[in-house]
């Protein structure tokens, strides 16, 4: 089965600093591993995906995560913080004929000026 | 194109009465799925459709059911409603089960009295 757990319920971070949110997942078969951001009172918008291929995926607002098979992890980075980016982040795993994608419990991040 | 559509946008309703809240997929999608997000509880799966059948379901108690029309359109159904259902419900419908991104609704507010 699959999970996924993300290290940290709340981050909060300076303006301008690296924002780094956690994820390490739990799969048998080579996963397909996503971002989500909320804002409030939203629903959950895609910030990137890694399905196959380059490990190091680019999404939207700057943000950009890893995958590392041998740590099992897909963090989520941005270099400089704004404080747009103040908003709760879903780690999501699913998996190729899983049919179900699985959400982490959140990370909400907030941003100091 | 239109992302995915729920109505109502908030709801409130007295204990022990029913309610169906509607979701209308991006044109194409045929995969719907609803969550349940509460503070306490984060983001919970529902059920998911695909093709009007019910390929999942959550850990959720009877009381809560969902459909899925011919049209990819679709309804869930909260009877008996308990102070503890008070939630955002989201939709998230995709274009291929698991294997592609999910696109979000705003979601509905229900708030039970």
């Amino acid at each position: 089965a699959q999970s996924v757990t993300q290290l940290g319920s709340h981050v909060s971070v300076s303006e301008g600093a690296l924002v780094l949110l956690r994820c390490n997942y739990s799969s048998s078969v080579p996963p397909y591993l996503f971002w989500y951001v909320q804002y409030p009172n939203q629903g959950l918008q895609l910030l990137l995906k890694y399905t196959t291929g380059a490990t190091l995926v680019k999404g939207i607002n700057g943000f950009e995560a890893e995958f590392k098979k041998s740590e099992t992890s897909f963090h989520l980075t941005k270099p400089s913080a704004h404080m747009s980016d103040a908003a709760e982040y879903f780690c999501a795993v699913s998996v190729t004929g899983g049919f179900k994608t699985i959400f982490g419990a959140g990370t909400r991040l907030f941003v100091k000026a | 194109k239109a992302g995915v559509t729920q109505t109502p946008r908030y709801l409130i309703k007295t204990r022990g009465q029913q309610v169906t809240l509607s979701c209308s997929p991006i044109s194409g999608h045929r995969s719907v799925s609803w969550y349940q997000q509460t503070p306490g509880q984060g983001l919970q799966f529902l059920f998911e459709y695909f093709s009007e059948t019910q390929r999942n379901k959550g850990n959720f108690p009877g009381r809560f059911s969902g459909r899925q029309f011919s049209n990819s359109r679709s309804e869930m159904n909260v009877s008996t409603l308990e102070l503890g259902d008070s939630a955002l419900y989201l939709c998230a419908s995709s274009w291929d089960r698991g294997r592609t991104e999910a696109f979000f609704g705003q979601g509905t507010r229900l708030t039970v009295v």
